[in-house]
């Protein structure tokens, strides 16, 4: 299987700032990359698909890049709703995969 | 607007068997392939399983449920089940019902399945 590891896994950030998350695949997924978004008690939802694609209704702060092996999901203003646990995934192959997590919390 | 509600979790025991259901509506339900994720307390999500769309032809399974889980789905009723046998201890965790479009796009909100004596 794939192995998807993200970094890091905890991230203390404050409201307006810049925040980018990474995710390395451990062979090539071209660019079958999903970022989602989960708070606590709830389910996830999608970020970005194919890497870079947002979500439709998804700020626009959010942005995503890469290709390959090598991925990172971007916060541009971080916002009080953005405080979350955010995950990556890879649909290139069987079984797929998601990173550990990445939990944003407030500084 | 897209729904998905689970259903079917409970407590049971360590061998045991659990079905698990999930009613979609507000989309074309036969046109997607559908999955299903878990998440253990406190821990990340794992991939479990899809189904194509149309028959459901094509099924693929993680490694760590393959032998013992078995997706279906029923265009008719627009419904996908997760028929779970020789339940473990590991396999504890809240299902998440989801639709695949464009990655994983739309999610239930999960059933919990404890295993436990």
């Amino acid at each position: 299987d794939i192995q998807m590891t993200q970094s890091p896994s905890t991230l203390s950030a404050s409201v307006g700032d810049r925040v980018t998350i990474t995710c390395r695949a451990s062979q090539s997924i071209s660019r079958w990359l999903a970022w989602y978004q989960q708070k606590p008690g709830k389910a996830p939802k999608i970020l970005i698909y194919e890497a870079s694609y947002l979500e439709y209704g998804v700020p626009s702060r959010f942005s995503g890049s890469g290709s390959g092996t090598e991925f990172t999901l971007t916060i541009s203003s971080l916002q009080p709703d953005d405080f979350a646990t955010y995950y990556c995934q890879q649909y290139n192959s069987y079984s797929w995969t998601f990173g550990q997590g990445t939990k944003v919390e407030i500084k | 607007e897209v729904q998905l509600l689970e259903s079917g979790g409970d407590l049971v025991q360590p061998g045991g068997s659990l079905r698990l259901s999930c009613a979609a509506s507000g989309f074309t339900f036969s046109i997607n392939a559908m999955t299903w994720v878990r998440q253990a307390p406190g821990k990340g999500l794992e991939w479990v399983s899809d189904i194509s769309d149309g028959t459901g032809s094509s099924t693929h399974y993680a490694d760590s449920v393959r032998g013992r889980f078995t997706i279906s789905r029923d265009n008719s009723k627009n419904t996908v089940y997760l028929e779970m046998t020789s339940l473990r201890a590991e396999d504890t965790a809240v299902y998440y019902c989801a639709r695949e479009g464009s990655a994983i796009d739309r999610w239930g909100q999960g059933t919990l399945v404890t295993v436990s004596s």
